[in-house]
């Protein structure tokens, strides 16, 4: 039983482009959620998907960023137009329902040049 | 909004010294998670707390969540060079809709001197 699986684990972009950031969760989950993490921080919370629906985007910013979790395929984090300050490690979390602990992927680090 | 604190940001302990970290919460929590994340790692989830008071033991490590449910505890008993990493802790708040969104803690680093 594969863990949740992000890609890719690094990411180099320069400013303007974007960003397309996967995550695949554990088989059987059907929430899944997204955190930046910044040195030495903690985790923000960005958006919580169950299949085909956003749940809660309070914590993503309203422009550059979206969120898909499809019927099929992985759930995807979009930035657009990637700035200095997009630079993170973004990560995913997954989990059979919405009250238990989540599992974390590995990560994806944006590096914004 | 919810806030979380976690207290000390950094920790180093000698091999076999105890260690503690504590959790605070602005709001009144459903439930409380910790996790694990090593250097360069991902976090990896510990355990759950949801009842008033619950103490819960994982070897070395216990874990309680207060009588208010504001805040939380994780203690490691004579720790080893392998419990290096920063512990969080997550709460999600007691709204009594549907919010499941968890609000980290900053975590506590903890370095062990062998």
């Amino acid at each position: 039983n594969a863990g949740v699986m992000q890609n890719p684990r690094h990411l180099v972009r320069r400013r303007g482009q974007e960003a397309r950031l996967r995550c695949s969760p554990m088989k059987g989950h059907s929430h899944v959620y997204w955190y930046r993490q910044l040195p030495e921080e903690g985790l923000k919370f960005m958006v919580y998907l169950q299949k085909e629906n956003i749940i809660d985007e309070s914590g993503m910013p309203k422009e550059r960023f979206s969120a898909e979790f499809p019927k099929e395929g992985p759930s995807i984090l979009r930035i657009q137009q990637v700035v200095r300050g997009d630079s993170a490690a973004y990560f995913c979390a997954s989990s059979p329902n919405p009250t238990t602990g989540a599992f974390f992927g590995q990560g994806t680090r944006l590096t914004v040049v | 909004g919810q806030q979380v604190m976690q207290i000390p940001q950094y920790q180093h302990v000698q091999e076999g010294e105890d260690f503690t970290t504590y959790c605070n919460s602005s709001t009144t929590l459903s439930n409380i998670q910790w996790y694990k994340q090593r250097p360069g790692g991902h976090p990896v989830f510990l355990i759950q707390l949801v009842k008033s008071g619950e103490v819960k033991k994982q070897k070395r490590l216990t874990f309680q969540f207060g009588e208010a449910k504001k805040n939380s505890s994780l203690h490691i008993t004579a720790t080893q060079t392998t419990d290096v990493g920063t512990y969080f802790c997550a709460g999600r708040e007691n709204s009594g809709g549907s919010n499941y969104k968890l609000t980290f803690g900053k975590g506590t680093l903890l370095t062990v001197n062998p």
